[in-house]
């Protein structure tokens, strides 16, 4: 399994200012996958991040919203732009496995005041 | 119907117990089933993976798929109070680039 390193861990940031989330991954893979998990709720796909070219968005979020980069097979990172309190959650960087399984980073936790 | 539904919790049961965990999904397309551990603070860790229907056991763990009622569990033999977690059910179909379905995960609280 690919040891995947996340930062910040967690962050307390004030409403309408962006946080950068960091994901690094100790082995090239194909794709990079960024979700979200609220209090009470499943894991949400945000969005999948392929290296060289413009992630893909779930429904219901954007890339105004959640600007992604993939500049190498190693590395990616989520913007959460404009943040307001419903913003508040978990972020969690996630690779796939050699089957369809997920692995994933130890998650950001944001707060925003 | 939600695709996937998991009881949120939480569950306290005595050191040494059975525990048992489970989910039920709508989908029958669902092909790869897997039991994700998250402690606080922490990613969810990857516990076990089953394809299709079946038993597979790993240790004290025991995941079991009944793809005819759309019914998975996790069971938990001698558990310890390190077993205390929120454990996830997550699911997929066959294709390697669908998305995976998570429940919303079971808090469970094992009682020294």
């Amino acid at each position: 399994s690919a040891v995947i390193s996340q930062k910040p861990s967690r962050d307390i940031c004030q409403r309408g200012t962006s946080l950068t989330i960091q994901c690094q991954v100790d082995s090239q893979v194909t794709m990079m996958f960024w979700y979200r998990q609220q209090p009470g709720q499943s894991l949400t796909l945000i969005a999948t991040a392929n290296q060289g070219s413009e992630a893909t968005y779930e429904s219901g979020f954007v890339i105004d919203k959640f600007p992604i980069s993939r500049p190498n097979l190693t590395f990616s990172t989520l913007t959460v732009s404009n943040m307001s309190p419903e913003d508040s959650s978990i972020y969690l960087c996630s690779v796939d496995g050699l089957g369809t399984e997920a692995f994933f980073g130890q998650g950001t936790r944001l707060t925003v005041v | 119907q939600k695709e996937v539904e998991q009881d949120p919790g939480p569950l306290s049961v005595p050191e040494g117990a059975i525990v048992s965990l489970n989910c039920t999904y709508s989908n029958s397309a669902f092909q790869y089933f897997m039991w994700y551990r998250q402690y606080s603070r922490k990613g969810p860790e990857l516990l076990m993976y089953t394809y299709s229907s079946g038993n597979k056991e790993d240790g004290r763990f025991t995941a079991q798929v009944d793809k005819s009622s759309k019914y998975i569990s996790l069971f938990i033999r001698d558990s310890q109070p390190s077993d205390s977690a929120t454990y996830l059910c997550a699911m997929t179909t066959q294709g390697r680039d669908d998305k995976i379905i998570f429940g919303k995960g079971t808090r469970l609280h094992i009682l020294p």
